[in-house]
């Protein structure tokens, strides 16, 4: 089964960092282009990020540009995000998703993980 | 502002049909960008319903089809039930922002 699953969310100060990882299960990691999406409280989705499969290649939305960073680590089959200059616009869930292709091309995002919520707040 | 616009609610009837629209530009659904849809039931996580326009997951009911014309895109269900009432979204790629691109959601409530 194909599985994905976020962790390192919580609340955190305006202006301080956090590390988003993402652990994935039952597909071959390093064949697939991975991203980060988010979604506000009651709002809708936000494509944050994504990387292609050898990390050659990165993508970023312009409202998190220069402050987050994505990375993967193939051999752990593991997706990160590190966020840093947090605001309060940046509160959400963030969910991990495989894209149907090796890089970054407008595939689809099958499957998502269960999110991890973000936080910030003084 | 979401690049693709999506009405913000929709509404129909056990049984009935309903249309969900998506419309985008020219450097997106206009430029041959694959459209996918997406159902969000309350309190999960998205789930992929219509892939490349047209295509169905498997497990995706036949009562959901996708088409594609021009800058827009749609996605229709059929035989509509009320375990379908949830939020619907559209996804495609941009190519002047250089990235993926998600319409604003369209919460299908079933009467």
């Amino acid at each position: 089964e194909v599985q994905l699953v976020e962790s390192g969310g919580g609340l955190v100060q305006p202006g301080r960092s956090l590390r988003l990882s993402c652990a994935a299960s039952g597909f071959t990691f390093h064949e697939h282009a991975m991203h980060w999406v988010r979604q506000a409280p009651g709002k809708g989705l936000e494509w944050v990020s994504g990387i292609n499969w050898d990390s050659g290649s990165t993508a970023y939305a312009d409202s998190v540009k220069g402050r987050f960073t994505i990375s993967r680590d193939n051999a752990e089959s593991s997706l990160y995000l590190q966020m840093n200059r947090l605001r309060s616009e940046d509160t959400g869930f963030y969910y991990c998703v495989k894209e149907k292709w090796m890089v970054v091309a407008g595939g689809w995002f099958d499957p998502w993980g269960q999110g991890t919520l973000v936080t910030v707040s003084s | 502002q979401s690049v693709l616009t999506q009405p913000p609610s929709v509404s129909g009837a056990p049984g009935q049909r309903v249309t969900i629209s998506c419309t985008g530009s020219s450097s997106n659904i206009g430029a041959g960008y694959d459209v996918h849809w997406y159902q969000q039931l309350p309190g999960t996580a998205p789930k992929l319903l219509i892939h490349a326009d047209k295509d169905r997951p498997s497990g995706v009911p036949e009562r959901f089809s996708g088409s594609k014309s021009g800058t827009s895109a749609s996605l229709a269900i059929t035989g509509l039930q009320a375990d379908d009432e949830a939020d619907y979204y559209c996804q495609s790629y941009d190519t002047s922002l250089s990235g993926v691109v998600f319409g604003g959601g369209t919460k299908l409530t079933v009467l």
